[in-house]
């Protein structure tokens, strides 16, 4: 059974359009993060919350935007998507135990911008 | 600054060759994973090392950790074409995680 589940899968959107993907988790797992991944290239992180801490990385774009409303669920959004945002974003999350620290991903959602 | 370098970057091989990919850094980390990823799919997890000298099998891939928990290899035997795939190793900071840059395989029948 999926552990982190994103919605949707695909995304198409236009230039200039907000957009929100989602990520909900059954794992409780309390640090969530958001990547962008080009493609076959390693995940780039944009973000991530420590429960409702959030922590951006610093040549994150300030067109991405991300909600965390509760343990279970993150948000990204998308404010003005150019041709340049068209990728995989992946969610993912981590256990809380400090010295086997592993991360479960999501099976992303590829954004499409016309 | 990447912090983890992986090699080779790319890799197309026969059906039946063994492999060898690396995983290098001059950090320490506190475990270090590896992934698989196939085209439109989010990374799944093979492994995770924790303890510095460990070995871990999963069958046909020998995945290990080095001594002072700086770097680490994954070792394919008799590769299959569904083994093809976009190969990630992940070191665990505190919070986050640094990625190779990964290792495109792709193995020809």
């Amino acid at each position: 059974d999926a552990m982190v589940i994103q919605n949707p899968r695909y995304q198409v959107t236009q230039f200039g359009k907000p957009v929100t993907l989602s990520c909900s988790q059954t794992l409780n797992h309390n640090v969530m993060y958001w990547y962008q991944q080009k493609s076959s290239q390693a995940p780039k992180l944009l973000f991530h919350y420590y429960d409702k801490d959030f922590n951006n990385e610093a040549d994150t774009p300030d067109n991405f935007q991300s909600r965390r409303p509760n343990t279970s669920f993150c948000f990204l959004d998308i404010r003005s998507p150019g041709l340049g945002d068209a990728a995989m974003y992946l969610c993912a999350t981590s256990s809380p135990r400090a010295n086997k620290r592993i991360q479960y991903f999501g099976a992303g959602t590829r954004l499409s911008v016309l | 600054t990447q912090l983890l370098e992986q090699s080779p970057q790319f890799l197309s091989i026969q059906e039946g060759e063994n492999l060898t990919v690396y995983c290098n850094s001059s950090s320490v980390f506190s475990s270090l994973q590896w992934y698989r990823q196939e085209p439109g799919e989010g990374p799944v997890l093979l492994v995770t090392v924790v303890t510095g000298g460990e070995v871990k099998k999963l069958k046909r891939l020998t995945f290990q950790f080095g001594d002072a928990r700086k770097d680490s290899s994954l070792h394919i035997t008799a590769a299959q074409p569904g083994d093809t795939g976009l190969y990630l190793c992940a070191g665990a900071g505190n919070f986050k995680f640094y990625f190779g840059s990964g290792t495109k395989l792709n193995v020809k029948p």
